[in-house]
């Protein structure tokens, strides 16, 4: 049972490019959640997705954007990166009237 | 590991004592208040909730304590082990099913 899965691991992005990072769960989880996390920062909710075929901006959705693909897969996508979104990303589900969500193992972005 | 956490405020205890951690919530309206564990190089993992309707809830080695009136939250943690160093972090989850993040502390167990 793998639980969420993200990719990549670990990533440098230039100023300006764009990148998709990928989360999959396989807990038949309605909801879903992508959050950011810089030092002393704690954890930041960027968006969320209550159920398949919605999406809701959290606290930090500015220079983001997600789609929840399907049920098992959402993905949150840097336009045009800054060095500000250096930061390491979680992805985290639960199921439907849950507070126990599971984290991915995150992702570490460099943004130069 | 990673650098999360060079910042937040940071409790030491002796192993075999008693750990609390504290938490100050600014959203009323929260349905439940969440504990998560983090250790270094991980996601967090899910500690204990309570629902808003309560005051407290026990469970393995740890009981969370919430008090509305001044927006309150603890965790406290009974015979601390080494295993639990880690940092702390309160949640809040609403109707609208958004679980947001509150401010963290680091525990540290001393052997």
């Amino acid at each position: 049972n793998a639980g969420v899965t993200q990719t990549p691991k670990f990533q440098v992005l230039k100023t300006g490019q764009s990148m998709t990072l990928q989360c999959a769960q396989d807990m038949n989880h309605n909801s879903m959640y992508w959050y950011r996390q810089d030092p002393g920062m704690g954890l930041r909710l960027i968006y969320y997705s209550a159920s398949e075929g919605t999406t809701d901006k959290g606290e930090v959705p500015n220079g983001y954007n997600v789609s929840r693909l399907n049920k098992r897969e959402f993905s949150l996508r840097l336009e045009s990166a800054a060095p500000s979104q250096t930061s390491v990303y979680f992805c985290a589900s639960s199921s439907y009237l849950n507070t126990e969500a599971f984290f991915g193992q995150g992702t570490r972005l460099t943004v130069v | 590991g990673e650098s999360v956490g060079l910042h937040l405020p940071t409790l030491s205890v002796q192993e075999g004592d008693n750990s609390i951690i504290n938490c100050a919530y600014s959203n009323s309206a929260s349905d439940y208040f969440i504990w998560y564990k983090q250790e270094s190089g991980k996601g967090p993992q899910f500690i204990i909730d309570i629902r808003s309707n309560m005051d407290k809830r026990q469970g393995q080695r740890v009981t969370v304590l919430l008090n509305k009136t001044v927006k309150h939250l603890s965790l406290q943690i009974a015979a601390t082990q080494p295993g639990d160093s880690a940092v702390y972090f309160c949640a809040e989850w609403t109707g609208r099913r958004a679980l947001t993040f509150g401010s963290g502390t680091r525990l540290q167990v001393q052997p």
